[in-house]
């Protein structure tokens, strides 16, 4: 069953430094998903995003992050200045339309801002 | 904005018992409703959803219930076994908002044999 894969797993950053996680989607999905959870709390919505421009996002979207599909597999998330409370995991999902359904989180990107 | 309450924050059950975890929308727009399985480490894992034009739903041992007068939906495990342990977030959303979910805080269940 194709998965979403998430790059790095784990990655460990000074505070103030710009970090990019990386994310392949399912080859024939069209919209695109971050979420985060800070650990040991529910998973929060951060973006979606679909014909390469962002559909939606929640407040804690603000300017330091921003989302792109490079190219015509990989879907990436910055966060240009690293704080310490930006500590969390960080999913990616996917989905072929838009209303099809809940979907499956890719494994995760656990950053630790130090 | 929609608000999603979630009960119990956790729950013991015997092996065999049944559990319930029930969650409260605010948004009467809402209208998807999925559960996820979070084991200890690992991303969440949709194990089953309900939309508004339906009550129930039921996949073997799972079945979810919708209430969209009160605004609620309740996930029943019957036969619980210890791999059921985990922790289950209900979750909300509206059509023209898709994917912008908003999770309840998580029930933490524990199946002791």
């Amino acid at each position: 069953e194709p998965e979403v894969t998430q790059t790095p797993s784990h990655q460990v950053t000074q505070m103030g430094q710009e970090v990019i996680l990386r994310c392949v989607p399912i080859s024939n999905h069209l919209y695109f998903y971050w979420y985060r959870q800070i650990l040991g709390q529910k998973v929060e919505f951060l973006v979606s995003f679909y014909n390469n421009e962002i559909s939606e996002k929640s407040e804690i979207f603000d300017d330091q992050f921003s989302v792109e599909r490079p190219d015509g597999s990989n879907f990436t998330l910055k966060i240009r200045s690293t704080k310490l409370e930006d500590s969390a995991m960080y999913f990616c999902a996917s989905s072929e339309v838009r209303e099809s359904g809940g979907y499956t989180f890719g494994s995760g990107t656990r950053l630790t801002v130090v | 904005g929609e608000n999603v309450e979630q009960h119990p924050s956790t729950l013991s059950v015997q092996e065999g018992d049944s559990a319930v975890i029930k969650c409260t929308y605010s948004d009467s727009a809402s209208n998807y409703f999925p559960w996820y399985k979070q084991e200890l480490g690992k991303r969440p894992q949709l194990i089953i959803d309900i939309r508004s034009n339906v009550g129930e739903k039921k996949d073997q041992r799972i079945a979810v219930t919708l209430n969209k007068t009160a605004k609620h939906f309740s996930l029943h495990i019957t036969e619980t076994q210890p791999e059921d342990s985990a922790v289950y977030f209900c979750a909300a959303s509206r059509t023209d908002s898709w994917g912008k979910f908003q999770f309840g805080a998580g029930t933490q269940v524990v199946v002791t044999p």
